[in-house]
């Protein structure tokens, strides 16, 4: 199993350039997440998605849409891409069943956006 | 959801254990304290979780006082591989909460 995988791992756009983050995961997860992260800073929820077909908003969400195109994919979108979106982006998925406690969320290894 | 209050910093000697502590003084009674850490820029790894009972596994132990307000993460023999950031957050049972991670503790482990 591969886990949690991210594409692109590095990315520079100029401002007002879009584009997207992709995120699977091969797990069978029901939940996925987007955060991002700052410089010397934790990590902030954009976006996640609690099950196939739903999407809400996280801490976040300006500047950014998202799908979660089937059970394994979570894709993240800029459309206009600014300077202030310059971080390192993680996708996360947990399992999520009601029947468990299992809400562990495995991360990807990140992308790292640069926007000039 | 609970916030959560960590130190920025912790030194520790290498074998010695590791006490990281954190607040949690809003938490209620459906959410769990999980612990997390990131190794550089890598991305986050799970470590423990726990209700209200001390939790241990291979990594690490986990004390959450009675009160539930405040928890301590120990890593018994700290080495250097050990030196991360360490999140405490909590979240609710309920699959996908907006948890939130906060800064966390830059734990250093030195020889």
């Amino acid at each position: 199993n591969a886990g949690v995988t991210q594409t692109p791992k590095f990315q520079v756009l100029k401002t007002g350039q879009s584009m997207t983050l992709q995120c699977a995961q091969d797990m069978n997860h029901n939940s996925m997440y987007w955060y991002r992260q700052d410089p010397g800073m934790g990590l902030r929820l954009i976006y996640y998605s609690a099950s196939e077909g739903t999407t809400d908003k996280g801490e976040v969400p300006n500047g950014y849409n998202v799908s979660r195109l089937n059970k394994r994919e979570f894709s993240l979108r800029l459309e206009s891409a600014a300077p202030s979106q310059t971080s390192v982006y993680f996708c996360a998925s947990s399992e999520a069943r009601r029947a468990t406690v299992q809400e562990t969320q495995y991360f990807g290894p990140g992308t790292r956006l640069l926007v000039l | 959801d609970a916030k959560t209050t960590q130190p920025p910093s912790m030194d520790c000697a290498e074998g010695r254990a590791a006490n990281l502590p954190c607040n949690h003084s809003t938490i209620s009674g459906n959410e769990y304290v999980y612990w997390y850490r990131q190794i550089h820029s890598q991305g986050p790894q799970y470590i423990i979780h726990g209700l209200k009972n001390n939790e241990t596994n291979e990594m690490a132990s986990l004390i959450i006082t009675e009160d539930r307000k405040s928890s301590t993460l120990i890593l018994p023999h700290a080495t250097l591989r050990d030196t991360a950031v360490y999140y405490c957050i909590v979240r609710p049972y309920t699959n996908a909460g907006k948890s939130t991670f906060g800064d966390g503790t830059t734990l250093t482990v030195k020889p």
